[in-house]
């Protein structure tokens, strides 16, 4: 069964480094996501991308946040430079259908622990 | 109250037994989901119920929607040591394509063997 896949499942950093979060979404999927999940509080929605352009980003997604689509497979968040609130479990999610209206398939996630 | 709130926050049954876990929302939606995760890990989707729907099933479990309260309710039936989790409700904005997720606060469910 297609799945999302997310590396790594856990990046270290120190304050003000940059990382990159990698994603491979489900083949056929259109749209999109990431989404972030500090230790014991709501998951939180930060962007959505579909036709190579994001469609909505959250007051999270400021200018530290990027994402990017580099070729066919591949999802990439990048931070700029980490800061310690950063810390977080970072999931991608992606969805198809002509309308991007059905299930959002999330991926295990990412734990990023900033120092 | 926010967008997606589960009740109860925490619920503990004995193997066997049913789980009803509730989520209201506030604004309206395409689509409601149900995800499962289990402690530190990845969302699981469960179930997909679309505004038209009042009620779905699969396997164990039961979502209900009734939008004219803005709820949903997820009954998971004979349930094992295994569904041991937390429980989130996530909406839709109810806009045409591609809308983003909003999660509730959760209902964390144990189950003791």
């Amino acid at each position: 069964e297609p799945e999302v896949t997310q590396t790594p499942s856990h990046q270290v950093t120190q304050m003000g480094q940059e990382v990159i979060l990698r994603c491979v979404p489900i083949s056929n999927h259109l749209y999109f996501y990431w989404y972030r999940q500090i230790l014991g509080q709501k998951v939180e929605f930060l962007v959505s991308f579909y036709n190579n352009e994001i469609s909505e980003k959250s007051e999270i997604f400021d200018d530290q946040f990027s994402v990017e689509r580099p070729d066919g497979s591949n999802f990439t968040l990048k931070i700029r430079s980490t800061k310690l609130e950063d810390s977080a479990m970072y999931f991608c999610a992606s969805t198809g259908g002509a309308f991007g209206l059905g299930e959002q398939y999330f991926g295990p996630g990412t734990r990023l622990t900033v120092t | 109250s926010q967008q997606g709130e589960e009740d109860p926050q925490a619920l503990s049954i004995q193997e066997g037994e049913n789980a009803t876990m509730n989520c209201s929302y506030k604004t309206s939606i395409n689509n409601l989901q149900w995800y499962r995760q289990n402690s530190g890990r990845g969302l699981v989707h469960l179930i997909l119920i679309r505004s038209n729907e009042r009620e779905k099933h699969s396997g164990r479990l039961r979502v209900t929607l009734d939008t004219s309260k803005k709820s949903s309710s997820l009954l998971i039936t004979a349930s094992r040591a295994a569904d041991t989790a937390s429980y989130f409700c996530a909406t839709d904005g109810g806009k045409s394509s591609g809308d983003k997720l909003t999660f509730g606060t959760g209902t964390r469910l144990a189950v003791r063997p």
